[in-house]
């Protein structure tokens, strides 16, 4: 089974720009995930979507937004970019709904530098 | 809210020797708990979960945790690292029914041949 994918793996941008990050997940899997990792805060949880719903939301700005797609895809979005988003984000998927569904797998990540 | 903590963020040994991580979480409910590796250039991977039932479990790579529900704890332990186990290590819960993870900040683990 593919595990689960990222795209893009780079990515430059500049402050005030706005940038889209992919993520395919594990087939089957219908909860994904969003984390910011830095080595300042360590990882942190964006948000978590599952059947196209936001189900889940951390504490971070309404500048950070995400959807997921019928197929289970997800994009997020950060608006407005900032010099301290820089960071890896990653994204996790699991299967959700039965005991042992709650395990998440992560995908390589998103490295986003902002200049 | 969730919170992990994971102390002596740098930890180097020699090989052979054994390797006890401390993780202590803060929830108020039932909490489902995992050690996740992170090698170097490679992606966050599952090493051992716990859900319920025997407290001690046992992960990939010779890797076991100890749930200890009065003490809030989830220790990870190796009777003898080798070089290929240096990585950053981090422990995390969820509430039960949660998929929101929330992490510590994470063990620097430097094997030396």
């Amino acid at each position: 089974k593919a595990g689960v994918t990222q795209t893009p793996r780079y990515l430059i941008k500049t402050r005030g720009q706005q940038v889209t990050l992919s993520c395919s997940p594990i087939s089957g899997h219908r909860s994904v995930s969003w984390y910011q990792q830095t080595p300042g805060q360590g990882l942190q949880f964006l948000f978590e979507y599952f059947s196209e719903t936001q189900r889940n939301k951390g504490n971070f700005p309404g500048r950070f937004s995400g959807r997921q797609f019928s197929n289970s895809r997800s994009e997020m979005n950060v608006s407005t970019l900032e010099l301290g988003d820089s960071a890896l984000y990653l994204c996790a998927s699991s299967l959700d709904g039965r005991s042992d569904a709650y395990e998440q797998y992560f995908g390589p990540g998103t490295r986003l530098t902002v200049t | 809210a969730q919170s992990v903590s994971q102390h002596n963020h740098h930890v180097i040994l020699s090989e052979a020797a054994s390797l006890e991580l401390g993780c202590n979480y803060s929830y108020g409910g039932t909490v489902n708990l995992f050690w996740y590796v992170q090698y170097p250039g490679q992606h966050l991977q599952l090493l051992l979960k716990y859900f319920s039932g025997d407290p001690l479990v046992k992960g990939i790579k010779g890797f076991e945790a100890e749930f200890i529900k009065s003490k809030f704890s989830f220790n990870l332990r190796k009777p003898s690292v080798q070089w290929s186990d240096t990585a950053e290590y981090f422990c995390a819960v969820n509430g039960y029914g949660n998929n929101r993870l929330a992490f510590g900040k994470g063990n620097q683990v430097v094997v030396i041949p």
